[in-house]
């Protein structure tokens, strides 16, 4: 069975750190990765995905992520943080064929201070 | 494209009441899924459908909810009876495996349900 966890339902960065989202995963065939943005009152918007092409991906706004195998991770980076980062991001999982179902994880919700 | 376009956006109802949330996928997207969300049990999926056939219904949590897919273009989630615990935000979203943009799903901007 597939499965997602996100560490840190909550994490605060001043603006102009270093963001650091972390997701592990387990499955028994090779994933297909995402993350997801939420801002308030909106949908999820993709952030970027890992399809086993490369396993550095980079995504929209600045955000990049790094499949790791061995340590079963897809971490979601950004140099930078902007005050517009802040925002609830989702971990998900799905099978590289077969079926097309997303396993979300719990979700970080990410501040940026001023 | 419009993206997915869900409606109403937000509906308050009162409990007994029956509900109905409709989706319009992508065009051409021959996948659809259905979620809730919520504090307590984060992002759920209730259902998706393939080519407007049920393929998992597993994640419907009883038989008050049931969902629809008549045509391609559109598909229903209805909760009948409501109750106050149904309150949450229900997504959809839809998306075409059949090319490189494979398994990516779409989402709409939800509708919030509030149930009285």
């Amino acid at each position: 069975a597939q499965s997602v966890t996100q560490l840190g339902s909550h994490v605060s960065v001043s603006e102009g750190a270093l963001v650091l989202l972390r997701c592990n995963y387990s499955s028994s065939v090779p994933p297909y990765l995402f993350w997801y943005v939420q801002y308030p009152n909106q949908g999820l918007q993709l952030l970027l995905k890992y399809t086993s092409a490369a396993t550095l991906v980079k995504g929209i706004n600045g955000f990049e992520a790094e499949f790791k195998k061995s340590e079963t991770s897809f971490h979601l980076t950004k140099p930078s943080a902007h005050m517009s980062d802040a925002a609830e991001y989702f971990c998900a999982v799905s099978k590289a064929s077969g079926t097309y179902k997303y396993i979300f994880g719990t979700g970080t919700r990410l501040k940026v201070l001023a | 494209d419009a993206g997915v376009i869900q409606s109403p956006r937000h509906e308050v109802t009162e409990m007994g009441q029956e509900v109905t949330l409709r989706c319009k996928p992508i065009s051409g997207h021959d996948y659809l899924f259905w979620y809730r969300q919520t504090m307590m049990r984060g992002l759920e999926l209730l259902i998706y459908f393939n080519n407007n056939v049920p393929i998992d219904d597993s994640g419907m949590p009883e038989d008050r909810f049931s969902a629809k897919m008549p045509n391609a273009s559109f598909s229903t989630l209805k909760i009948q009876p409501s109750e106050p615990r149904d309150s949450a935000v229900y997504f959809c979203a839809s998306s075409f495996p059949g090319t490189a943009d494979a398994d990516t799903q779409y989402f709409g901007p939800g509708t919030r349900l509030t149930v009285l």
